[in-house]
């Protein structure tokens, strides 16, 4: 049982790039969430999906996509990264309780 | 006012003390409430999940919920330096139709020898 998966752990982007960051669950839980954390900062959600289907924005979408490719996967996608989006990257998925994958460190220089 | 607020800290306590924690909340209508602990660097970690009033131990640690204050804190009986790190307060609410778990900015306790 992996709980919550994502990759990849560490990425570097060139400004303009694009790149897909990819989550995974294996808990049969119905809603997932992408989080932003700065440094010295709270978690800021991204995007979230209720349900297979469904998603939403919240807090900081701009510049970010989202694809709930089945009830296990949740994507992340970037179209053209800035430096400003240089940010640890969390998916978490709930059910009863809301467990949180390791992260995926991205530069953009 | 933010929906979940939390002292930012540091909160700094003696090894073998006690850590006390606290949260409140904005909507009344929150029925579950979580503490997670959170490493530098690492992702958060769920450790102590609430649901009725009153107190729930587990270990070194117990969360004390009041609904009718709205305020849910942590406790850390005798401290140690490992715990040290980030702690995380965290309420489902319910709005667009779904409910989400809305985070506090986040308290960092520093436990020193």
């Amino acid at each position: 049982n992996a709980g919550v998966t994502q990759t990849p752990k560490f990425q570097v982007l060139k400004t303009g790039q694009s790149m897909t960051l990819q989550c995974a669950q294996d808990m049969n839980h119905n809603s997932m969430y992408w989080y932003r954390q700065d440094p010295g900062m709270g978690l800021r959600l991204i995007y979230y999906s209720a349900s297979e289907g469904t998603t939403d924005k919240g807090e900081v979408p701009n510049g970010y996509n989202v694809s709930r490719l089945n009830k296990r996967e949740f994507s992340l996608r970037l179209e053209s990264a800035a430096p400003s989006q240089t940010s640890v990257y969390f998916c978490a998925s709930l059910g009863y309780e809301q467990y949180f994958g390791p992260g995926t460190r991205l530069t953009v220089t | 006012q933010k929906e979940v607020e939390q002292n930012s800290g540091p909160l700094s306590v003696p090894e073998g003390a006690i850590a006390s924690l606290n949260c409140t909340y904005s909507d009344r209508g929150s029925q579950s409430f979580f503490w997670y602990r959170q490493y530098s660097g690492k992702s958060p970690e769920l450790i102590m999940s609430i649901y009725s009033n009153g107190d729930k131990e587990d270990g070194r640690f117990t969360a004390q919920l009041n609904k009718a204050s709205q305020y849910v804190s942590l406790l850390i009986r005798d401290s140690q330096p490992s715990d040290s790190a980030t702690y995380l307060c965290a309420v489902v609410g319910f709005s667009g139709g779904y409910n989400k778990l809305i985070f506090g900015a986040g308290t960092r306790l520093a436990v020193h020898p």
